[in-house]
């Protein structure tokens, strides 16, 4: 399979609690983005890399927000002290230069 | 601020019916991107066109077409003689000029029946 994947596809955790979940880009995408999707809504976007450099983090929801990609291949997307309302899918996509973003499958995040 | 709006939150259409999906966008930019996915209930996103703004022709792919009108901000998806496996969410969105920043519509649920 040479698409994008995501681990875990689910996570259940208690409220307070650290959660990271991986992304790993098709392989010879240098941009990869992170994405919230809420039940009934479009994606939101949170934060991009271009090879190991993160562009744009305004957008992360809070400090307790943060995203990797350290040698430019896979990248973690860590939140510190889980709420209620950080239950959500997050995806992540990739692209070659500005081209189209190819999704993955999400993980699933449900704060208990 | 960019802005996506998909004003269709559901359409039910019988099999073989045309069903357009409308798209109207709000962007500052004079360069930008625009796109239409599908979420099929499985739930990965699949990606389905992508359009730069400078490029206003009307494109046509098997069943799917696009009506691309800069002068109503408007993106249009139409799927001709649908069938049940186009039962989905359709998802509109707008990138910036670099193409990065992907804000997303709402989404249109298509129920097609048989």
């Amino acid at each position: 399979d040479t698409g994008v994947s995501q681990d875990p596809r689910h996570k259940i955790t208690k409220r307070g609690q650290n959660v990271t979940f991986r992304c790993d880009p098709i392989s010879e995408h240098n941009r990869l983005y992170w994405y919230r999707q809420t039940l009934g809504q479009g994606p939101e976007f949170l934060t991009y890399f271009q090879n190991e450099a993160q562009l744009e983090k305004s957008r992360l929801l809070s400090d307790r927000f943060s995203a990797e990609r350290p040698k430019g291949s896979f990248s973690t997307l860590e939140i510190q002290r889980t709420e209620q309302g950080d239950s959500a899918m997050y995806l992540c996509a990739s692209s070659l230069g500005v081209g189209e973003q190819f999704f993955g499958p999400g993980t699933r995040l449900t704060v208990l | 601020a960019q802005k996506v709006t998909q004003a269709q939150t559901e359409i039910s259409v019988v099999e073989k019916e045309d069903v357009t999906l409308d798209c109207v966008y709000e962007t500052r930019d004079t360069t930008y991107y625009l796109f239409w996915y599908k979420q099929p209930p499985s739930g990965e996103l699949v990606f389905l066109i992508r359009r730069n703004s400078f490029d206003e022709q009307n494109e046509i792919s098997g069943r799917y077409s696009w009506n691309f009108q800069k002068s109503t901000s408007s993106f249009n998806f139409t799927i001709t003689a649908s069938q049940v496996v186009d039962s989905a969410v359709y998802f509109c969105a707008l990138g910036d000029n670099a193409g990065n920043m992907l804000t997303f519509g709402g989404g249109t649920r298509l129920m097609v029946k048989p």
